[in-house]
């Protein structure tokens, strides 16, 4: 399996601006989370899908921010609109329930709104 | 106060040396995992622990349950090792400690 994939690995966009990132969880897995991490707070849960279904979004700063999750191989982060304190760093990560609980990781997507 | 702290947050080692970075906690958790982040950002889970140790190579982490406490050991170290290491708790969710920055100088 090639892992979790992540898109974009990079991008910079301008204040106001509709961002949209992607993740490919590994094939199997149930669990689907989304991290944010910046210098200031770390890493932080934004949200987690267990079987495509959002079991917890308290991590979600504001209505700016939504995920999906259509099916088990795919899931979105919008922000919108994208504002410079949004300038972060956004790892999905999955996991099997049913076996170790270990968590894979995505190489993650380094967003910067100027 | 955080529910996971990490000490320390920094440490410097010269190659060889035996590294410890320690973990507490302040909530009963299911598990413990050390994480491993490169410089360039990829992040890798070392380990998940919810009892005893366990031992991956030149890699040995501990817990113990009762006094909230994990530490993770690197044997020999190497400059490979170099990298934030970070601690994180598994409740209903991960809590992540703050992580401690290793540089190991050849």
């Amino acid at each position: 399996d090639a892992g979790v994939i992540q898109s974009p690995r990079h991008e910079v966009t301008e204040m106001g601006q509709e961002v949209t990132l992607r993740c490919k969880p590994i094939s199997g897995h149930d669990y689907l989370f989304w991290y944010r991490q910046t210098m200031m707070r770390g890493l932080e849960l934004l949200i987690y899908f267990n079987n495509n279904v959002p079991i917890d979004d308290s991590g979600m700063p504001e209505d700016r921010f939504s995920a999906k999750m259509p099916n088990a191989s795919f899931s979105t982060l919008k922000i919108q609109p994208s504002e410079p304190r949004d300038s972060a760093v956004y790892f999905c990560a999955s996991r099997w329930e049913a076996l170790t609980g270990e968590l894979f990781f995505g190489e993650g997507s380094r967003l910067t709104v100027l | 106060k955080n529910e996971v702290e990490q000490s320390p947050q920094n440490l410097t080692a010269q190659e060889g040396e035996f590294i410890t970075i320690n973990c507490s906690y302040s909530v009963g958790i299911s598990a413990l995992h050390w994480l491993q982040q490169h410089p360039g950002g990829g992040i890798v889970s070392l380990f998940m622990l919810s009892s005893g140790k366990k031992k991956h190579g030149r890699l040995i982490a501990t817990i113990n349950i009762q006094e909230k406490h994990s530490s993770l050991h690197i044997t020999a170290s190497h400059p490979r090792d170099s990298a934030v290491y970070i601690c994180a708790v598994a409740r209903n969710k991960l809590v992540f400690g703050a992580g401690t920055i290793l540089r190991v100088k050849s």
